[in-house]
């Protein structure tokens, strides 16, 4: 079974630019996550989707921070204007309609 | 909301050896308790997990406690190796919600 994927692996931008991320989840995936670490800590919660209802994006700062899942399975994660403080490794994950999350391998963001 | 303390922040210990990690947990709604673990660069794996209808766990080497009471669980790690050298996050979540993590323990397993 393939797992959680993401793109791009890496990426280096200026503050101000957009930036974007993309995560196809597990299929059979329900569930789905955008989780921000920052170095040295925990993963985060930003939003977590079921299917293709955002039912927790509490912790989305959506001034600047958006995303989307179109059709209930990839998601997009967009950034814009990005600043210095957005520097850190975006993960995704996913799950089927229950507790369990896996990860995909994140995106590390280092804005510049 | 739920506040998870992990603890230590880092630990040491000799090839085979045990290794011990506890967290606690704030909210007593909370019912699933998953462990990661981390590898340098790589993605968190979840290595084991417990739900509150239950008190111990068990897969090979690993193991994990929950006192439902105390509002803490461990993750036991027994005849450590060299592989078994990397971060290590709990969380915990009331149930379909949100996970919430604790900062991590970096595991160093010595030859």
């Amino acid at each position: 079974e393939a797992g959680v994927v993401q793109s791009p692996r890496y990426k280096i931008i200026e503050k101000k630019q957009p930036v974007a991320f993309w995560c196809n989840p597990i299929s059979g995936h329900n569930t789905l996550y955008w989780y921000r670490q920052n170095l040295g800590q925990g993963p985060e919660l930003l939003i977590r989707y079921e299917n293709e209802e955002a039912v927790d994006d509490s912790q989305l700062p959506k001034d600047r921070f958006s995303a989307e899942r179109l059709k209930g399975v990839d998601s997009t994660l967009k950034i814009q204007p990005a600043e210095l403080g957005d520097s850190a490794v975006y993960l995704c994950a996913s799950g089927p309609r229950g507790y369990e999350q896996y990860f995909g391998p994140g995106t590390r963001l280092t804005v510049t | 909301g739920e506040n998870v303390e992990q603890h230590p922040s880092t630990l040491s210990v000799q090839e085979g050896d045990s290794a011990v990690i506890k967290c606690t947990y704030s909210d007593s709604a909370s019912n699933y308790f998953p462990w990661y673990k981390q590898e340098l660069g790589k993605r968190p794996q979840l290595i084991i997990d417990i739900r509150s209808n239950v008190g111990e766990k068990k897969d090979q080497r690993i193991a994990v406690t929950l006192n439902k009471t105390a509002k803490h669980f461990s993750l036991h790690i027994t005849e450590t190796q060299p592989e078994d050298s990397a971060v290590y996050f709990c969380a915990a979540s009331r149930g379909y919600s949100t996970l919430t993590f604790g900062k991590g323990t970096m595991l160093l397993v010595s030859p």
